[in-house]
């Protein structure tokens, strides 16, 4: 089973730029899709983003604005970065290995198979 | 855009019980919808992708089923290990969760 760790600052400053990455431990990391899933204390998750191995992305609509992920297949590791951060910002995030796919009617599909520890930012001066 | 309602928020069941929590989608795109469990201070795991197809390694204990835009995961005799938070997921769009507490 893949291992993905993710790392990055604890603590953001309001109006900066949250940045995270993921790393991935094995083979896996080409030909496979990656995601960027947070939580707020005490709520529920809300999903981010997602990245191909080759750089195909999607969005959140509501998060869209302000996301932008990235991917270093040389190093098996893919970033998020969340502009114009507030304290509802302030979450648990979460990276993922990601099932994509398309249904029999062309519709789009993905879930998260494989799930990293999680890593707490928190947005405060 | 998509949201998922899910039900009840919270669920309160004995070892041994049958219990079903319930997510219901705005439209209906597929059905690829996923399940997951989630524990306190843990990262959520996969239980169910497609609606019924049970993930690898996860008990038969649980199943799901759709009809319509009406997804339901049902655990057919709880045990101790499985009160925890699950969570629907179609596309962007999570549930709320659902809490299944020891009654």
């Amino acid at each position: 089973q893949v291992q993905l760790q993710e790392s990055g600052p604890g603590l953001v400053k309001p109006s900066e730029t949250l940045s995270l990455s993921c790393s991935v431990s094995d083979d896996s990391f080409s030909y496979n899709y990656w995601s960027w899933i947070r939580q707020p204390p005490g709520k529920g998750l809300e999903w981010i983003a997602y990245i191909s191995y080759n750089g195909i992305t999607k969005y959140n609509p509501s998060l869209k604005s302000r996301v932008t992920m990235s991917v270093d297949t040389s190093k098996s590791q893919f970033s998020l970065k969340l502009s114009s951060v507030t304290a509802a910002d302030t979450a648990v995030y979460y990276c993922a290995r990601t099932i994509v796919g398309l249904t029999l009617n062309r519709a789009e599909y993905y879930y998260m198979a494989d799930w990293g520890k999680g890593t707490t930012v928190t947005v405060s001066s | 855009d998509i949201q998922m309602t899910q039900s009840p928020s919270t669920l309160s069941a004995s070892v041994g019980d049958r219990v079903t929590i319930t997510c219901r989608a705005s439209q209906s795109i597929s059905n690829w919808l996923a399940w997951y469990q989630q524990k306190p201070g843990k990262a959520p795991k996969l239980l169910i992708y497609k609606a019924s197809s049970l993930e690898n390694g996860v008990p038969s204990r649980f199943s799901g089923s759709v009809s319509g835009t009406e997804f339901t995961l049902t655990i057919s005799s709880l045990q101790p290990d499985d009160f925890a938070t699950y969570y629907c997921q179609q596309e962007y769009a999570f549930g709320q969760g659902t809490k299944l507490e020891i009654k």
